[in-house]
């Protein structure tokens, strides 16, 4: 079965850093990667995906992530924060195709600080 | 884009009543769905498969009877909280599968209070 492993439940950062939220899965095939970003008391908004190809792949908002198979990693960049980025961030992996069902992370929140 | 649109986004019940929930896909045609549910700062646990026109397939430790999900139609989904308690609070999300990608997409949740 797939698992999928977000190491820092918390991350805070300045406005206008950079940022790096990571994201770990265990799969034995090549995965259908996403990561999804909910705000407080709303559903999830997608940001990117990874279904084949290159391997870094651009999102909406600024974000790009980076898909290595020999690390099994799937890291979540955005190049300069803004305060209206802090929100939950969840990594997802599925199966079986783009419209397998999902296997999510435990989540990461990021807090910017100004 | 693909919207999804879910209803109510806030129910509050007393306890041992049923609350229905409905999942719509409003721009695009989805024959399975999704239900999951999110407790506080934790994160989405998938409840069940919903296939229009078929019974919905449960993943394990999830009460059938408990959770009735109906998915009559290629744009509907409801999923029922039956004889609902304290502990079923939670915030449950549903997802569409659509869309020129046919990916998931989100409706923005419902908050479920029993009391």
């Amino acid at each position: 079965a797939q698992s999928v492993t977000q190491p820092d439940i918390h991350i805070t950062v300045s406005e206008g850093a950079s940022l790096e939220l990571r994201c770990n899965y265990s799969y034995g095939a090549t995965p259908y990667l996403f990561w999804y970003v909910q705000s407080p008391g709303q559903g999830l908004q997608l940001l990117l995906k990874y279904f084949s190809g290159d391997t870094l792949v651009q999102g909406i908002k600024g974000f790009e992530a980076e898909f290595k198979r020999s690390q099994s990693s799937f890291n979540l960049r955005k190049p300069s924060v803004h305060w209206s980025d802090a929100a939950e961030y969840f990594c997802a992996v599925g199966a079986t195709g783009t419209a397998s069902k999902l296997t999510f992370g435990t989540g990461t929140r990021l807090q910017v600080t100004l | 884009g693909a919207v999804v649109s879910q209803h109510p986004s806030w129910v509050i019940c007393k306890s041992g009543t049923s609350v229905k929930i409905e999942c719509r896909s409003l721009d695009f045609q989805a024959t399975t769905m999704f239900w999951y549910r999110q407790f506080p700062k934790q994160s989405l646990m998938l409840m069940a498969t919903s296939n229009e026109g078929s019974k919905a397939t449960y993943e394990q430790g999830v009460e059938k009877d408990k959770f009735l999900i109906n998915h009559a139609s290629l744009t509907l989904s409801t999923l029922t909280v039956t004889s609902a308690h304290p502990e079923d609070s939670s915030f449950y999300i549903c997802s569409a599968i659509g869309g020129v990608e046919n990916i998931q997409y989100f409706g923005a949740g419902t908050r479920l209070s029993v009391l």
